[in-house]
C-alpha cells in the first residue's frame, strides 16, 4: 500500500458543480494533512490544511478529515474553469519526525468544463 | 509565506554534464527541502538540507549524484551531476511554513531541466 493514495483522474465536472477529491493515507498516527493545487507548468501552491476530524471550510473549499477511516477529501463548490489543475494531497511522514518530510499522493487532475 | 526564488528557471543540458540549481529565501529557515517532479508524476523528496550539517538523503538518492550545499539560513544549492535523459524533471525547493505550522511547506517556482 502506498503511503498516500489518490485517484489520478481526470475528474471532469461542469462549471458550477461540486468537485470532490479524495485521498487515503497509511500512517494511522498522522495528524496533519495538506492540499496543494498545481497548475500546469507551475509549482504547487498550498490551499488547505486540516488537523482535526470533521470539516474545515475556506471560501469555496472544504477539507474533510476522517482519521478512523484514514481518509481526507477536498470539496470545491461552484467549480470554475480556473479551478482546473492537479490537486495534490500531502502528509508529513512519519508524523513528529525530525525532518517534517512531506509525502505526496500522485495527484488528481481536475477539469472544469465551461 | 516566505518568498522563494530559484535559478535557473529552466535549462537544456547535454548528457554527462552537471547543473547547479540555486534556491534563495527571503527569511531565515532551519530546513530547506529539494524535490523532484518527473514528467507526469508527483513530487518526490530528494533530500533535506540543514544549515551547518550534511544533507539527509532519501532512499534512492545519493550525495554523489545530487550534492547539496547549505552555506547559510537563506540559501541552498542542488547539483545534478553526470546527467542523463532520465534526470529530465522539474526540481523544486521548499521551506517550512512559518505562519501556521512548521509542518507545512511552501515551494519555489521550480527549475525545469531537460537533458538531451
Amino acid at each position: 500500500q502506498k503511503e498516500v493514495e489518490q485517484n489520478s483522474g481526470p475528474l471532469s465536472v461542469p462549471e458550477g458543480a461540486i468537485a470532490s477529491l479524495n485521498c487515503t493515507y497509511s500512517d494511522r498516527g498522522s495528524q496533519s494533512f495538506f492540499w496543494y493545487r498545481q497548475y500546469s507548468g507551475k509549482s504547487p501552491e498550498l490551499i488547505m490544511f486540516i488537523y482535526s476530524n470533521g470539516d474545515k471550510e475556506d471560501g469555496r473549499f472544504t477539507a474533510q478529515l476522517n482519521k478512523a477511516s484514514q481518509y481526507v477529501s477536498l470539496l470545491i463548490r461552484d467549480s470554475q474553469p480556473s479551478d482546473s489543475a492537479t490537486y495534490l494531497c500531502a502528509v508529513p511522514l512519519p508524523y513528529g519526525g525530525a525532518t517534517n518530510k512531506l509525502i505526496f499522493g500522485t495527484g488528481t487532475l481536475l477539469a472544469v468544463q465551461p | 509565506s516566505a518568498v522563494i526564488s530559484q535559478k535557473p528557471s529552466r535549462d537544456i543540458c547535454q548528457r554527462g554534464t552537471s547543473l547547479t540549481i540555486q534556491c534563495q529565501v527571503d527569511s531565515q529557515v532551519t530546513m530547506m527541502f529539494w524535490y523532484r517532479q518527473q514528467p507526469g508524476q508527483s513530487l518526490t523528496l530528494i533530500a533535506t538540507a540543514n544549515q551547518g550539517s550534511e544533507a539527509t538523503y532519501e532512499s534512492g538518492f545519493v550525495i554523489d549524484k545530487f550534492p547539496i550545499s547549505r552555506p547559510n539560513l537563506t540559501f541552498s544549492t542542488l547539483t545534478v551531476s553526470n546527467m542523463s535523459p532520465e534526470d529530465s524533471s522539474i526540481y523544486l525547493c521548499s521551506v517550512p511554513g512559518l505562519a501556521f505550522s512548521t509542518d507545512t511547506q511552501y515551494f519555489g517556482p521550480g527549475t525545469r531541466l531537460t537533458v538531451l
